[in-house]
């Protein structure tokens, strides 16, 4: 079965730099999520999309922004990157708003 | 957390034993969830449990919520090295659009 594919695996970038993760949800899920991991940490929720629309935001920082696209994909921009930034970024996709979430395996970034 | 604590926050039994692991939250819930997660991996989806639920049972999984106290419980029976991991669980709230909001996690050792 398909399931929630993100790219880059793992990504470098230095402080101030800019960083693009690109997600595309499992088809006929109508709802994508982000969420932040830090090493030892709970995921923390970033954001969400119902139907291509934000329909949620959490503990996202004013330098991150996101978006989904009309074939559902969606991407979160980070800029201005900072060491503090370094962590695992998931996204994940429900078939409908309170279901179980399907992660993805997750984009590891590391800033340097 | 931006939920709750889980308790304890690491556990180490021997293959065959059983494992309890212990949420609690804060406020007022839809359902609650529990995950598992393997060390940098997505996470996976386990069981749920709706809020007018007192237990739910899954193979080997057995989940409690008692919203009197804000607090459920997740049983691994039987328990396997494959089940070494660590375990969330995340709650989702009835206006919130469906987002989870984690606990802590447990880390659990099963030595074979």
């Amino acid at each position: 079965a398909a399931g929630v594919i993100q790219s880059p695996r793992h990504l470098i970038k230095e402080k101030r730099e800019t960083a693009t993760l690109k997600c595309y949800p499992i088809p006929r899920h109508d709802t994508v999520y982000w969420y932040q991991q830090g090493p030892g940490q709970d995921p923390q929720f970033l954001i969400s999309f119902y139907e291509k629309m934000q329909s949620d935001k959490g503990s996202i920082p004013d330098r991150f922004s996101a978006q989904q696209f009309s074939d559902y994909h969606s991407e979160l921009n980070m800029s201005s990157l900072e060491l503090g930034d370094s962590a695992l970024y998931f996204c994940a996709s429900s078939l409908t708003q309170g279901s179980p979430l399907h992660f993805g395996n997750g984009t590891r970034l590391t800033v340097t | 957390s931006q939920q709750g604590e889980e308790d304890p926050q690491a556990l180490s039994i021997q293959e065959g034993e059983n494992a309890t692991m212990n949420c609690s939250y804060k406020t007022s819930i839809n359902n609650l969830q529990w995950y598992r997660q393997n060390s940098g991996r997505g996470l996976v989806h386990l069981i749920l449990i709706r809020s007018n639920e007192r237990e739910k049972h899954s193979g080997r999984l057995r989940v409690t919520l008692d919203t009197s106290k804000k607090s459920s419980s997740l049983l691994i029976t039987a328990s396997r090295a494959a089940d070494t991991a660590s375990y969330f669980c995340a709650t989702v709230k009835g206006n919130q659009g469906g987002k989870l909001i984690f606990g802590q996690g447990t880390e659990l050792s099963v030595k074979p």
